[in-house]
């Protein structure tokens, strides 16, 4: 049950675009489409952003987006704003149990 | 609306246990699984536990197999998390999550803090 493996930091000016990386293995995010994307503000609970790989759920804004190939999945977000400046995690089914990557802090500067 | 409230964090010994409960609203409990994240600044976010919707099948993180249970009572609309033996490892703020599916969690409380030192 090893972590998936995300960049520690990326950062964009506002209206810049950013892509932050999730690489597993063939046991989980290669193995599914089951990977989601979440959100964390200091101090609060994650907020899901991206499901099944590339489902946005309602009152996310369209500008984050979601693809996989092979191992590795990817959160893509358009049109910087001051308020995307968080952690990001993605998560991937792995068969009976779920594995998180360790997190990316992207800056907005 | 969703709801998830969270209680029973606190300060314990390592070797010693802590039990939460998670109360859940606004949805048919009886219809979804649960599952239980923890969050540590090192870390960041880590799976726990998940438990499916009847309580047929529980799954396990490696890290806290044979050491923490995961249950629920669809009468109260809880779902409980015990923890024994625990660890200064387990240190971390813990969320009550609803299953989304295969992919994850679509709600999520705002969580409580446990604290393992001597």
């Amino acid at each position: 049950q090893s972590a998936l493996t995300q960049p520690r930091s990326v950062s964009g000016s506002p209206g810049q675009s950013v892509t932050i990386s999730c690489t597993g293995t063939s046991s989980d995010v290669g193995a599914y489409n089951f990977v989601s994307w979440y959100q964390q503000h200091p101090g609060k609970a994650p907020k899901l952003m991206i499901y099944d790989v590339d489902k946005r759920p309602s009152g996310v804004p369209d500008r984050f987006s979601g693809s996989k190939s092979a191992n590795t999945a990817s959160l893509s977000i358009s049109g910087l704003q001051a308020d995307d400046d968080a952690d990001y995690y993605c998560c991937s089914y792995a068969g009976n149990y779920w594995v998180f990557g360790g997190g990316t802090k992207l800056t907005v500067l | 609306q969703v709801q998830l409230v969270e209680s029973g964090g606190g300060v314990v010994q390592p070797g010693g246990s802590l039990r939460l409960s998670c109360v859940a609203s606004g949805f048919p409990f009886s219809g979804y699984g649960m599952h239980w994240v923890r969050h540590t600044p090192g870390k960041g976010l880590e799976w726990v536990t998940f438990i499916r919707y009847d309580g047929s099948n529980k799954y396990y993180a490696d890290s806290v197999r044979g050491r923490f249970t995961i249950s629920r009572d669809i009468s109260k609309n809880t779902v409980d998390l015990q923890m024994d033996s625990l660890r200064v490892e387990d240190t971390a703020i813990y969320f009550c999550a609803r299953q989304l599916g295969l992919t994850g969690m679509d709600y999520w409380g705002l969580g409580t803090l446990v604290t393992v030192s001597s």
